[in-house]
């Protein structure tokens, strides 16, 4: 079964960091550009980043630019997002989604993770 | 704000046909393939529409999607209970070097 299990999610501090995994299993891992996507309580979806098959080059939005880092481990078959400087407003479910490749569509989705930043 | 423009909500009745509008620019809907993703309630988005009117498989051919110009629109036809979600277009932008997504639809099955 295709399947990705995100997991890492919690509260974080203010200014603190917070790493998510994305595990990934029943499909060739190391094929396919990876997607971090979030959703805030009540809000909508709002794309965070994507990674190359190979992780040789990646892209970010502009709300996440220096603070967060995509990566993965092809031997490990995981996604991750390592979160620096947190914010209030990054508060959201975390879902990490896999491109397919023909059509670039978000194609399979995690059943996300939930951050909570706050003191 | 989001880059693309969705109507906050929508509705009609069984067996209705609905339309969902996408509003974006040049370097978005403009240029580009657009996408459509369902929502329901509680879980994570699924794909619906995928290179703006293409359905993969399983999804029902009551829904379809369009383009014309910088706008684009998912009809849903025949309307049924099920189809109460949220529903999301989203394209890549090739000024932000960014995926974008719309601020989301929720249909309501009346």
């Amino acid at each position: 079964e295709v399947q990705l299990v995100e997991s890492g999610g919690g509260l974080g501090q203010p200014g603190g960091s917070l790493r998510l995994s994305c595990a990934a299993s029943g499909f060739t891992f190391t094929n396919y550009w990876m997607h971090w996507v979030r959703q805030a309580p009540g809000k909508g979806l709002v794309w965070v980043s994507r990674i190359h098959s190979d992780g040789s080059s990646s892209n970010y939005a502009d709300s996440v630019k220096g603070r967060f880092t995509i990566s993965r481990d092809n031997a490990k078959n995981t996604l991750y997002l390592q979160m620096n400087s947190l914010r209030a407003d990054d508060t959201a479910v975390y879902y990490c989604a896999k491109e397919d490749n023909w059509s670039d569509a978000f194609d399979i989705w995690g059943q996300g993770t939930m951050v909570t930043v706050s003191s | 704000q989001s880059v693309l423009t969705q109507p906050p909500s929508a509705s009609g009745t069984p067996g209705q046909r609905v339309t969902i509008s996408c509003s974006g620019g040049s370097s978005n809907i403009g240029s580009k393939f657009v996408y459509w993703y369902q929502q329901l309630p509680g879980t994570a988005p699924k794909l619906l529409i995928y290179k703006t009117n293409q359905r993969p498989s399983g999804v029902p051919d009551r829904f379809s999607g369009s383009k014309s110009g910088t706008s684009a629109s998912l009809a849903i036809s025949g309307l049924r209970s099920e189809d109460d979600a949220d529903y999301y277009c989203a394209a890549w932008d090739d000024s932000l070097s960014a995926w974008v997504f719309g601020g989301g639809t929720k249909l309501t099955v009346l």
